[in-house]
Formats: C-alpha cells, structure tokens, sequence
C-alpha cells in the first residue's frame, strides 16, 4: 500500500462546476498537507499549504483536512478551462522534509 | 524574485553516456530538493540539500547518482552510465528552512536512447 492513495482517473467537469478531488494516507506522521497544480510538461505549483484539520480557503480554492480519517480534500468553486491541469496532493511527515506525492488526479474543465 | 529556475529543460541523450542537470533554487531558499517524476505518477523524493550539506538521500539515488551544491548555491545532479529506465522529469525544489513549503522548477526532461 503506497503511503498516499489518490485516485488518479480523469475528472472533466463543465465550466462553472465544482471540482472536488481527495487523497488518503496511511502514515499518521504526516502533519504538513499540499495540494500542487501541475500543466502538462511543467513543474508543479504549490496551490494550497495547511497543517491543520478543518478547511482553509484562498479564492476559488478550498482546502480540507481531516487527520482522524486521515482524507484531505481539494475544492475548486467556478470552475475555468484555465484549471484544466493535474491536482497533486502532498504530504509532509512532522520531523521529515521529503514530500510524499499521491500520483495525481487529471482535471479537464470543459467550456 | 525569479523562481527556481533548471536547465537544461529537455536532453536527449544515448545510453551509457553522463548526464549533469543544473538547479538554481530561489535566491534566499536554503533547503533544495530533486525529485524523479515518471509518466502518470507523482514527484519521488531523491535527495535533499540544507545549505552546501546533503542531509538525505532516498534508496532511489542509485550509486550512478549523484548530487552536489558547492556554496550552497545551485545544485547539480549527475546520472553516469545511463539506462532506459533513468527517463523521467527531474524535479527540483526549494524553500525556506523555516517552512515546509516547496516551489518547484520546471524540470528537466530526460530521455534515454
């Protein structure tokens, strides 16, 4: 079992709708959550941090965490054919530095 | 502030033959990472580096690997004798000591022959 599960099956999604994407992990270590947005043939950007459970908002973007089921949760309100890209999510254990990817969720937005 | 920056972006290059990749993190970042990414996976850690000293090292880093950052500065990572299997996307990342936030490059793309 690989430390962090995403499913990676392409979601499209009409403009305007809400995108809604999720991991899980299986190492209670991790304490520091990413979600990175990665363009075909580019390097990933760091969308959302958080460290905490509960939800964590920047513009479109929700984040949320619930360590206790150990699942965080990517929401993207009013959806744009600009975020067509693949959703990364990322972990960080406490004490450690290497992130820990899940394998990437790819997201068509559809005019 | 210009981002972290990688070159080159894309080699080509036959197997058996070495290969070197340069990284400059962000200029006042003193923690960089390189990361492999093969097709329809996530980023695996390979390395890190705090300052000049390279504080870890994944299993993934074969001895034909290796990693350097002289000064602190840029890093490079070298891949001698290289296989089929070396092509991937080689990541590089940056941050502060302080966070545990990493912003990526835009990678350098190896294909092996």
């Amino acid at each position: 079992q690989k430390e962090v599960e995403q499913d990676p099956g392409p979601l499209s999604v009409p403009e305007g709708a809400i995108v809604s994407l999720n991991c899980t992990y299986s190492n209670s270590a991790f304490q520091y959550f990413m979600w990175y947005r990665q363009y075909s043939r580019k390097g990933p950007e760091l969308l959302m941090y958080t460290y905490s459970s509960g939800n964590k908002e920047d513009g479109r973007f929700t984040a949320q965490v619930d360590k206790s089921s150990k699942y965080i949760s990517l929401f993207i309100r009013d959806s744009q054919p600009s975020d067509s890209a693949t959703y990364l999510c990322a972990m960080i254990p406490y004490g450690n530095n290497r992130l820990a990817f899940g394998k990437g969720n790819q997201v068509v937005v559809i005019p | 502030d210009t981002g972290v920056s990688q070159d080159p972006r894309h080699k080509i290059t036959k197997r058996g033959q070495n290969v070197t990749f340069r990284c400059d993190p962000i200029s006042e970042h003193n923690r960089l990472y390189w990361y492999r990414q093969t097709l329809g996976q996530g980023p695996e850690f390979l390395t890190y580096f705090q300052n000049e000293a390279q504080l870890e090292k994944s299993r993934l880093l074969s001895d034909r690997f290796s990693a350097e950052r002289p000064k602190g500065s840029f890093s490079t990572l070298e891949i001698q004798r290289t296989e089929q299997g070396d092509s991937a996307m080689y990541l590089c990342a940056s941050s502060l000591v302080s966070t545990y936030e990493q912003y990526f490059g835009p990678g350098t793309r190896l294909t092996v022959t």
